[in-house]
């Protein structure tokens, strides 16, 4: 299976400010999709970053808040833009690398004071 | 929308007990249907999987069947080891790709 690695692995950030988290998959492949894990919750999918074109945002999640970047087939960036501290979860991308079988990066742990 | 339900816990068991973790679908269509497991301090992995109604999966001893006339993928095991303690989640998958997820099962397993 493909490796799939997300940088930085935690941070603690304060309110207000943004965090770029990135995502490495050792393969090529056509989607890759973003989620967040809240405290204690499920995953929610957060939105669906296609190569050379624009994100798939899920209701409730929008592009000024969560802005996404999809360069190539390897890799993508979500930015988590003027954070709150509801804004603390775990953020998780992941791949599809077989018929409707995703698979998950480690997770991003994000805290904002 | 296409969702599942998932049996809340936390379900504490002690080892080599028989464990059951419902989960129920709803879906406009046949969505395929997964059971993630979450290890203390570690990402989440794929248990098992099952693509279509009647289709069983199994991995680690872990078994669900897709069952349609029940909409349900009910996890089980026969006997649960201390190193099972994890979350479990249940999953439904779209055409597209997407998962939706239930709430998540805190499994305790005492020596």
């Amino acid at each position: 299976s493909a490796v799939i690695s997300q940088k930085p692995s935690r941070d603690i950030c304060q309110r207000g400010t943004s965090l770029t988290i990135q995502c490495q998959v050792d393969s090529q492949v056509t989607m890759m999709f973003w989620y967040r894990q809240q405290p204690g919750q499920s995953l929610t999918l957060i939105a669906t970053a296609n190569q050379g074109s624009e994100a798939t945002y899920e209701s409730g999640f929008v592009i000024d808040k969560f802005p996404i970047s999809r360069p190539n087939l390897t890799f993508s960036t979500l930015t988590v833009s003027n954070m709150s501290p509801e804004d603390s979860s775990i953020y998780l991308c992941s791949v599809p690398l077989a018929e409707d079988t995703q698979y998950f990066g480690p997770g991003t742990r994000l805290t904002v004071l | 929308g296409d969702s599942v339900t998932q049996m809340e816990g936390p379900v504490t068991l002690s080892e080599e007990a028989f464990l059951t973790i419902n989960c129920t679908y709803t879906a406009t269509g046949y969505p395929s249907l997964f059971w993630y497991v979450q290890y203390p301090g570690e990402g989440l992995q794929l248990l098992l999987k099952a693509t279509k109604a009647d289709d069983k999966g199994s991995n680690k001893g872990f078994e669900a069947t897709y069952r349609k006339e029940t909409t349900s993928f009910h996890l089980e095991k026969g006997s649960v080891q201390v190193s099972d303690s994890a979350v479990y989640f249940c999953a439904g998958g779209s055409t597209l790709g997407r998962l939706y997820f239930g709430r998540g099962t805190q499994l305790t397993v005492w020596p």
